[in-house]
């Protein structure tokens, strides 16, 4: 089983749609959570940690469930901006190891 | 926000020559390194952590003597592939974190593509 696995996608929605990521990972030690946001052929870029409590950032907002091992990300009121891959991340261990799942492909169209 | 710097973002070679990518961080002290591989299509994959002044730790299955990892300053991490071949051609991104301030959050560079003949 992988460390961190996330729907395949892709995803194509329209503008304004809402959609939502789900990422599940397999060591019930992890500690810390993350979206990150991947442009084509670019290096990725934090989007938001993700905290117990859940947490939002303007349209977006992130739950994690550790009884579930289950992170999720909701993108409301899209944007063709939003148009990314997006990877759930876990910190493993001490070292600061990030364990990138391998994405979901999010197309926004007009 | 802090600024990792990568260099370079492209390089095409030829089969067995060694490649050296830079990663420099521009205005913090990067105790700690990454380095990562993508494929098309893939996640990206952790190939070493290195801490400043000492050597690398690899992930299974990654080659040491094929990946050089030197981390001999707190801005600096290099990464040379030895004797490049065309299985090599990958997307290489770093990234550094400063344990002064959060240790989870990792700056990442612009990436390298390296591209073997």
């Amino acid at each position: 089983r992988k460390e961190v696995e996330q729907d395949p996608g892709p995803f194509n929605v329209p503008e304004g749609a809402t959609v939502a990521f789900n990422c599940t990972y397999s060591n019930s030690a992890s500690q810390s959570f993350f979206w990150y946001r991947q442009d084509c052929r670019k290096e990725p870029k934090l989007l938001m940690s993700v905290y117990s409590s859940g947490n939002e950032d303007g349209r977006f907002t992130a739950q994690l469930n550790r009884a579930s091992q289950y992170i999720s990300l909701l993108i409301r009121d899209s944007k063709l901006s939003d148009s990314a891959t997006y990877l759930c991340v876990v910190l493993r261990g001490s070292q600061g190891n990030l364990i990138f799942g391998k994405g979901t492909k999010l197309s926004v169209k007009p | 926000g802090a600024v990792v710097s990568q260099h370079p973002s492209r390089v095409i070679c030829k089969s067995g020559t060694s490649v050296k990518i830079e990663c420099r961080s521009l205005d913090f002290q990067a105790t700690t390194m990454f380095w990562y591989r993508q494929f098309p299509k893939q996640s990206l994959m952790l190939m070493a952590t290195s801490n400043e002044g000492s050597k690398a730790t690899y992930e299974q299955g990654v080659e040491k003597d094929k990946f050089l990892i030197n981390h001999a300053s707190l801005t600096l991490s290099t990464l040379t592939v030895t004797s490049a071949h065309p299985e090599d051609s990958s997307f290489y991104i770093c990234s550094a974190s400063d344990r002064g301030l959060l240790l989870d959050i990792q700056y990442f560079g612009a990436g390298t593509r390296l591209s073997v003949l």
